[in-house]
């Protein structure tokens, strides 16, 4: 059974950088068949995909164009997990931030982690 | 404004029919399989439907999918105050993004 638990701060400075991670088990960050995403959920934007990280011979990563110069996503194999980096935040930033597993061959989530609310404030 | 368009919101009384709808084009639902998703408020979402009509163990038959063209329907039949969520289609983008999300449908069971 795969699970995904999330760690990181609730709270960030704007212009600051925001910092989560996903720990994996029962499966491994390095599988082939998937990838390792970060979406977050907000009441005015609803679901929004944000960036991925996957190993398919080497490791690959896809951002939104949204936040595609401020974003990184990492895989940490040592630890089996992955990363999320969001930089230079504000206030528009705010959102409950969930990391999920994106099944490769038919392209859905099967697995979410349990979320962390993030907000972006003085 | 996102590519997949739904409804913002459906109502129906308990024991009734509700459809969602999702429509895009040929570049993301018109070529590639679409999920659907479920959002309580305070929980991680949960996969309802994939490839296109296909209920993960756990999901009761009452949840049913299915695409036409550039377009995909959720039905929920036998409604019940527990169904009031949001609901999300899902797909990924031959050009665009790798993943997409429609803007969500709110249900209110009445």
């Amino acid at each position: 059974q795969v699970h995904l638990q999330q760690s990181g701060p609730g709270l960030v400075k704007p212009s600051q950088t925001l910092s989560l991670t996903c720990a994996i088990s029962g499966d491994s960050v390095s599988t082939n068949s998937a990838a390792w995403n970060w979406i977050r959920q907000s009441p005015s934007r609803g679901l929004e995909w944000l960036g991925r990280t996957y190993y398919r011979s080497k490791w690959y990563n896809d951002y939104a164009i949204s936040v595609k110069s401020r974003i990184t996503v990492n895989p940490d194999t040592s630890k089996n997990q992955f990363s999320l980096q969001l930089n230079s935040v504000t206030p528009e930033d705010t959102a409950v931030y969930y990391c999920a597993r994106w099944d490769h061959d038919s392209g859905y989530f099967t697995i979410w982690g349990q979320g962390t609310m993030v907000t972006v404030s003085s | 404004q996102s590519v997949l368009t739904q409804p913002p919101s459906v109502s129906a009384a308990p024991g009734q029919k509700v459809t969602i709808s999702c429509s895009g084009s040929s570049s993301n639902i018109g070529n590639n399989y679409v999920s659907w998703y479920q959002h309580l408020p305070g929980t991680a979402p949960k996969l309802l439907i994939y490839e296109n009509n296909k209920r993960p163990s756990g999901i009761p038959d009452r949840f049913s999918g299915s695409k036409s063209g550039t377009s995909a329907t959720l039905g929920i039949t036998g409604l019940q105050t527990g169904d009031e969520a949001d609901y999300y289609c899902g797909t990924w983008d031959t050009y665009l993004e790798p993943v997409l999300f429609g803007g969500g449908t709110k249900l209110t069971v009445l």
